[in-house]
């Protein structure tokens, strides 16, 4: 079973920021933060990972939380194609540990 | 960019037929793997693979599938009777090194009638 917990949808006005939340609490110290997304039926897009300091990349940012127990993905200007649904993966650097999918947050943006 | 590809897009089957699912990884990817979704569901991991061998299946993982690397480039997911059930989007992932961050294909969607 998938080790996070996500609201299971969410909606945001376009060009604001969308902030999604995810508790990972009992996440342990060598596993990593990832999100991911799906549009419609297309393929897990890969968005971005942490272990515990934020980071940021050109398709968002992520906070986590100093207790590592949960974090947020923020999308500083959410388009319409950034309607998807957004998972919060905790995962090992190791070997080839498969991804735990849960249900995600379906965002949807609003015009 | 590079990208991880599957073929075909849509597979139409009768049940009990056999289906080959193929995948061409990120071409300096050494670990891979195969993903299930199965309409309005979780996406579910069914295999990884690695050095030529499985490293891992899941309980969906049985022994109607089967993978195989066959030349340097393919990755293949073998449905050898396929059920009703087995209707579902799948979903090859690679990734480069160990533990580092896994691509996924745009999907096969098999239909099984």
């Amino acid at each position: 079973d998938a080790k996070t917990t996500q609201p299971p949808s969410m909606d945001c006005a376009e060009g604001r920021a969308a902030n999604l939340p995810c508790n990972h609490s009992t996440i342990s110290g060598n596993e990593y933060v990832y999100w991911y997304r799906q549009i419609h039926s297309q393929g897990p897009q890969y968005i971005i990972h942490g272990l515990k300091n934020n980071e940021t990349n050109e398709m968002a940012s992520l906070i986590i939380t100093e207790d590592r127990k949960s974090s947020t993905l923020i999308l500083p200007h959410a388009t319409l194609r950034d309607t998807a649904v957004y998972y919060c993966i905790v995962r090992y650097h190791s070997g080839n540990t498969p991804l735990v999918f849960g249900k995600g947050t379906r965002l949807s943006v609003i015009a | 960019e590079p990208e991880v590809t599957q073929t075909p897009s849509h597979q139409v089957t009768q049940m009990g037929q056999e289906v080959i699912l193929r995948c061409v990884p990120i071409s300096n990817h050494l670990y891979f793997y195969w993903y299930r979704q199965i309409l309005g569901q979780k996406v579910e991991f069914l295999v990884s693979f690695y050095n030529n061998e499985i490293s891992e299946k899941s309980e969906i993982f049985d022994d109607q599938f089967s993978v195989e690397r066959p030349d340097g480039s393919n990755f293949t997911l073998k449905i050898r009777s396929t059920k009703l059930e087995d209707s579902a989007m799948y979903f090859c992932a690679s990734n480069q090194g160990a533990g580092e961050t896994q691509y996924f294909g745009p999907g096969t969607r098999l239909l099984v009638l």
